[in-house]
């Protein structure tokens, strides 16, 4: 079966980075993708590692290894619009998985 | 280019009730995703069309939900009867095509509506 691991709640400074973890159990990997969600919004499309290695966009970097089943989604220059929950998600054998979700805490 | 559209926003029904949520895609999308997010979960994917086929359904509750895309377009999905368990945000997202076709994180990208909001009393 499927299934995704990341932490419920992280807390970091303004200004600061931030690391997000997700471990994840598939067969038929096709890739790991990062969604962002505001509460009260519809979740938006931030990256999608397919590879192993770092994919940037701007602040934020996404990494993959494949080997491990793991892979992080790093926020550098954490501003406090970045206060949002951060879903990863496992796409493998035509199902797709979204994990619980992290809480993203920034304090100023 | 237009967003994806879902109507309604917001629906209140008593259990037992049925109802109906109505979705459109961006232009050209061949993928369409219909996903149950419950407060504080991450979205569960209900099902998955591809044009008009249906690529994975299995965590549809099929004896109360039903989906459809006929003309490979918008798509509706429904609930009959509704529990109170169904409260939920259902989303409906889009993609130019099946995730993990191309690596190129552009065609992976899946585009969410605004969601509809239902409570069932």
């Amino acid at each position: 079966g499927q299934s995704l691991e990341q932490p419920s709640e992280v807390t970091a400074v303004e200004g600061a980075i931030v690391q997000i973890n997700c471990t994840y159990q598939t067969s038929g990997f096709y890739g790991l993708s990062w969604y962002q969600q505001h509460d009260g919004g519809a979740p938006t499309f931030l990256s999608y590692n397919a590879l192993d290695g770092l994919e940037e966009t701007g602040r934020f970097s996404s990494f993959l290894s494949r080997s491990d089943s793991y892979g992080y989604l790093l926020l550098q220059e954490l501003q406090m619009k970045d206060s949002a929950s951060y879903f990863c998600a496992v796409s493998g054998d035509d199902k797709i998985i979204f994990g619980k979700g992290t809480r993203l805490h920034i304090l100023p | 280019e237009a967003g994806v559209a879902q109507s309604p926003r917001y629906k209140i029904i008593e259990k037992r009730q049925s109802v109906a949520f109505w979705c459109n895609p961006i232009s050209g999308h061949a993928t369409l995703y219909w996903y149950q997010q419950i407060l504080g979960q991450g979205p569960k994917l209900l099902i998955q069309f591809q044009n008009n086929g249906v690529v994975d359904d299995s965590q549809l509750p099929k004896d109360r939900f039903s989906a459809e895309r006929l003309k490979g377009v918008d798509s509706t999905l429904k609930i009959q009867p509704a529990k109170l368990e169904d409260s939920a945000v259902y989303l409906c997202a889009s993609s130019r095509q099946l995730l993990g076709l191309a690596g190129d994180g552009s065609y992976n990208e899946q585009f969410f509506g605004p969601g509809t909001r239902l409570t069932v009393l």
